[in-house]
């Protein structure tokens, strides 16, 4: 089945610094979407990205869809405490299904 | 934005028994419903997808009749672990999806909070 490969895996990072992660697939989507999620929370949709090459912002948070519809990466800038959490990607292909990246860690320090 | 609620939000059960989780959309009337299980560290995986008045579909490895599925009406779907065992343990959440985009996609998915189950 199709899988999505994030990296990095885990981040510990200094309050203001800004963030990266990505997600590459060995097959297209149509849709990329980035998810945050909170300890015993369910996820909370980040942002949506539907055309490629799209680039997309929300606030601090900014993501791109890759031309190739393979990739795509989430930028955070001028990281604050409450964006600790774990960053989800997640793609979407012919259907309604949503398939997950294994999840960045994201710790940051006061 | 639209709200998806999960009931019990967590719930300790004896081995053998039975457990009934419900998703509920609170706002909207969702066409279809996905169920996915989560590890602790570890990513969703989709467990089975329903659509109101029909059966579900269920993902490779997932046991029909381990996990039953009842999409009753366009706000209600349950997931009953049945006869549950200490690895059932984990974390299950529940998504509902409007499919109203157009073309190659599709309308977004509202993520319910959660429901921990631990078998003892």
């Amino acid at each position: 089945g199709q899988q999505l490969n994030q990296s990095p895996q885990s981040m510990f990072i200094q309050e203001g610094e800004d963030v990266s992660m990505n997600c590459t697939s060995s097959s297209i989507f149509n849709t990329w979407l980035w998810y945050k999620q909170d300890p015993g929370e369910g996820p909370v949709l980040l942002i949506a990205l539907y055309k490629a090459g799209e680039l997309t912002s929300n606030g601090r948070l900014t993501a791109q869809f890759g031309i190739t519809r393979k990739d795509s990466f989430l930028n955070i800038s001028a990281s604050i405490p409450s964006d600790v959490g774990i960053y989800f990607c997640a793609g979407q292909g012919g259907s309604e299904k949503l398939v997950f990246g294994k999840g960045t860690k994201l710790t940051v320090n006061p | 934005g639209a709200v998806v609620s999960q009931h019990p939000s967590w719930v300790i059960c004896k081995s053998g028994t039975s457990v009934k989780i419900e998703c509920r959309s609170l706002d909207f009337q969702a066409t279809t419903m996905f169920w996915y299980r989560q590890f602790p560290k570890k990513s969703l995986m989709l467990m089975a997808t329903s659509n109101e008045g029909s059966k579900a579909t269920y993902e490779q490895g997932v046991e029909k009749d381990k996990f039953l599925i009842n999409h009753a009406s366009l706000t209600l779907s349950t997931l009953t672990v049945t006869s549950a065992h200490p690895e059932d343990s984990s974390f299950y959440i529940c998504s509902a999806g409007t499919n109203v985009g157009g073309g190659t996609t599709f309308g977004e998915q509202f993520f319910g909070p959660g429901t921990r189950l631990t078998v003892l």
